[in-house]
């Protein structure tokens, strides 16, 4: 069973840094691309960064552009998100979701999620 | 302000058929496969169609999925109290190179 368990958020001030992970479980994590996508309450979904099996492909959104750094440990089949000068606007619900294999840039399982608050 | 457009709400009784649109451009759904997600309340997105009508294993036939030049739809025949959530279309768009999605319809089942 494919599993994606994230952990790091929590409330943080404006300008300050986290780092969010994923340890990924039930299936051959270095086969696939991850990403991140996260939900502001009560809105809609917006894809923050992608990268690929290898780390060699690496995509954010210009949202997080220059403040957000993605990489992985295959051999800890972990994803991380490192969040750099943070904003009240960077306030949501971050998801881990895996890639699909022949269209990496689409995702098919999600985690449940991890909560970052942005506010002093 | 999301660069797919999805009407904010639709709703339906049970039995009844309901379809969701998803209108983009040429930059994205007019040349990429669309993508619909189903979230149900409290709970993380879950796949539902994928390549415009495709359905993932476990997912009803009363979900169906299509695609015409810039806008796809969503269509959920038989509906049912379960089907209440939220739906959201994704693809990627070319000159942003990356995802993008719609705004979501919440979907009330009457």
């Amino acid at each position: 069973e494919v599993q994606l368990v994230e952990s790091g958020g929590g409330l943080v001030q404006p300008g300050r840094s986290l780092r969010l992970s994923c340890a990924a479980s039930g299936f051959t994590f270095d086969d696939y691309a991850m990403h991140w996508v996260r939900q502001a309450p009560g809105k809609g979904l917006e894809w923050v960064s992608g990268i690929s099996w290898n780390s060699g492909s690496i995509g954010y959104a210009d949202s997080v552009k220059g403040r957000f750094t993605i990489s992985r440990d295959n051999a800890k089949n972990s994803l991380y998100l490192q969040m750099n000068s943070l904003r009240a606007e960077d306030t949501a619900l971050y998801y881990c979701a895996r890639g699909i294999v022949g269209a990496p840039h689409y995702f098919d399982y999600w985690g449940q999620g991890t909560l970052v608050t942005v506010s002093s | 302000q999301s660069v797919l457009t999805q009407p904010p709400s639709a709703s339906g009784t049970p039995g009844q058929r309901v379809t969701i649109s998803c209108s983009g451009s040429s930059s994205n759904i007019g040349s990429n496969y669309v993508y619909w997600y189903q979230q149900l309340p409290g709970t993380a997105p879950k796949l539902l169609i994928y390549r415009n009508n495709q359905r993932p294993s476990g997912v009803p036939d009363r979900f169906s999925g299509s695609k015409s030049g810039t806008s796809a739809s969503l269509a959920i025949s038989g509906l049912r109290s379960e089907d209440e959530a939220d739906y959201y279309c994704a693809a990627w768009d070319d000159s942003l190179s990356s995802v993008v999605f719609g705004g979501g319809t919440k979907l009330t089942v009457l």
